[in-house]
């Protein structure tokens, strides 16, 4: 079956634009994060969704962040006004377990945001 | 911030030798995994080791864990070019939902 996919793939944005990155995860799976990854760096956790429910969402780095999964499956992170510091790659995982310890997290290959 | 920190942050082997990777963390943690993330491309789980094991293998991957010392050590055996990537420990605490990630080491294998 089909992993996770997310898109664009890339995205330029001028400073104060809004984005929207998408995610989708691989069917089923109950557990869905996203994670911001700085150039050179490893991925820094963002929110976490246990189906459609925002269970954690103390990585989110200012209130112009957004993400929501209504329906439990897809999943949108909105960047409000963005700013050259948000730049980087937006990471999603999803996992099939719903308990706190979600190993085995299934990534997608990420959504390059530029921000000019 | 991160927790976990990688250490060498780059290494350059020739095919066939064996590259060696450190991890070190600061909290209590229920599990260390590690993963590795080819150029451009999402993170591939490769190896998960519980807070009550010493040492675990997979194919080439050997991996050891001190939790006195706080730290984990990635051992790839027989390396080979394809092996040439960043890899980076994450840690799941006792309490949280998420994983903190070191910054990575980049591994290239010479051909």
């Amino acid at each position: 079956g089909a992993g996770v996919s997310q898109s664009p793939r890339y995205k330029v944005a001028k400073r104060g634009q809004d984005v929207a990155l998408r995610c989708d995860p691989i069917s089923g799976h109950v557990s869905l994060f996203w994670y911001q990854q700085a150039l050179g760096q490893g991925p820094e956790f963002l929110t976490y969704f246990q189906n459609e429910a925002q269970l954690d969402k103390s990585g989110l780095p200012s209130d112009r962040f957004f993400a929501e999964r209504p329906e439990g499956s897809v999943s949108t992170l909105k960047i409000q006004r963005t700013q050259q510091e948000d730049s980087a790659v937006y990471l999603c995982a999803s996992s099939p377990k719903r308990t706190a310890q979600p190993y085995e997290q299934y990534f997608g290959p990420g959504t390059r945001l530029t921000v000019t | 911030s991160q927790q976990g920190e990688e250490d060498p942050q780059a290494l350059s082997i020739q095919e066939g030798e064996n590259a060696t990777m450190n991890c070190s963390y600061k909290t209590s943690i229920n599990n260390l995994q590690w993963y590795r993330q080819n150029s451009g491309r999402g993170l591939v789980h490769l190896i998960l080791i519980r807070s009550n094991e010493r040492e675990k293998h997979s194919g080439r991957l050997r991996v050891t864990l001190d939790t006195s010392k706080k730290s984990s050590s990635l051992l790839i055996t027989a390396s080979r070019a394809a092996d040439t990537a960043s890899y980076f420990c994450a840690t799941a605490s006792l309490y949280g939902q998420n994983f903190v990630f070191g910054p990575g080491t980049r591994l290239s294998v010479l051909p």
